[in-house]
């Protein structure tokens, strides 16, 4: 089925590790955001791209990097993994610009920093 | 910065009765989304409102879009077991030069009970 793939699923870094989470989508969406979500905090922008080689902060962007080298991927690198950076991951795409183009998200990645 | 803020945070009912979910601000949005979101799943866009004063129907669900288009309000009238779920709302806000990136309220979590 078309949409927005992310893995893995399930993570559980130690604190000072590094690692990248995936994301996929094959709806040839130029816009991709990466949100992570916290209880009683909704979901916070971390970064997002407008098209390949695009990309540009959100409002919770420290420890985190991207890169967005093709159309389809999005990937989401953490540093140096911090217990704070617990939490639930979507990355999410949408079709443009335009203010009723709704996201796609993915599943989510649920990580765990000990 | 929180920008759009959700009441109820929680809310439990029986089924067939009527619910009003909010989302204020005191920014103004070019446009408005609600999506439902469901226990490991990521969000799923129910609908996208975009001129002030606008009211859109989805079967028993009734959104509005406030006059000022600074906040929201999603009616459900005769509740049932699966409407169960994470209620979100993002607005549309212009984010620097590469054009609108939507934040999202702090959810209201609603279990109907059969």
């Amino acid at each position: 089925n078309a949409g927005v793939t992310q893995t893995p699923k399930f993570q559980v870094l130690k604190t000072g590790q590094s690692m990248t989470l995936q994301c996929a989508q094959d709806m040839n969406h130029e816009y991709m955001s990466w949100y992570r979500q916290d209880p009683g905090m909704g979901l916070r922008l971390i970064h997002y791209s407008v098209g390949a080689g695009i990309t540009d902060q959100g409002e919770v962007p420290n420890g985190y990097n991207v890169s967005r080298s093709t159309t389809e991927d999005f990937p989401l690198r953490l540093l140096s993994a911090a217990p704070s950076q617990t939490s639930v991951y979507f990355c999410a795409s949408r079709g443009g610009p335009r203010d009723n183009y709704g996201y796609t998200f993915g599943s989510g990645t649920r990580l765990t920093v000990v | 910065t929180q920008l759009l803020e959700q009441s109820p945070q929680f809310l439990s009912i029986q089924e067939g009765e009527n619910l009003t979910v909010y989302c204020n601000s005191s920014s103004v949005f070019s446009s408005l989304q609600w999506y439902r979101q469901e226990p490991g799943e990521g969000p799923v866009l129910l609908v996208t409102v975009v001129t002030g004063g606008e009211v859109k129907k989805l079967k028993r669900l009734t959104f509005q879009f406030g006059d000022a288009r600074k906040d929201s309000s999603l009616h459900i009238t005769a509740a049932q077991p699966g409407d169960t779920g994470l209620y979100l709302c993002a607005g549309a806000s212009i984010h620097g030069y590469t054009g609108n990136q939507f934040y999202f309220g702090t959810g209201t979590s609603l279990t109907v009970i059969p």
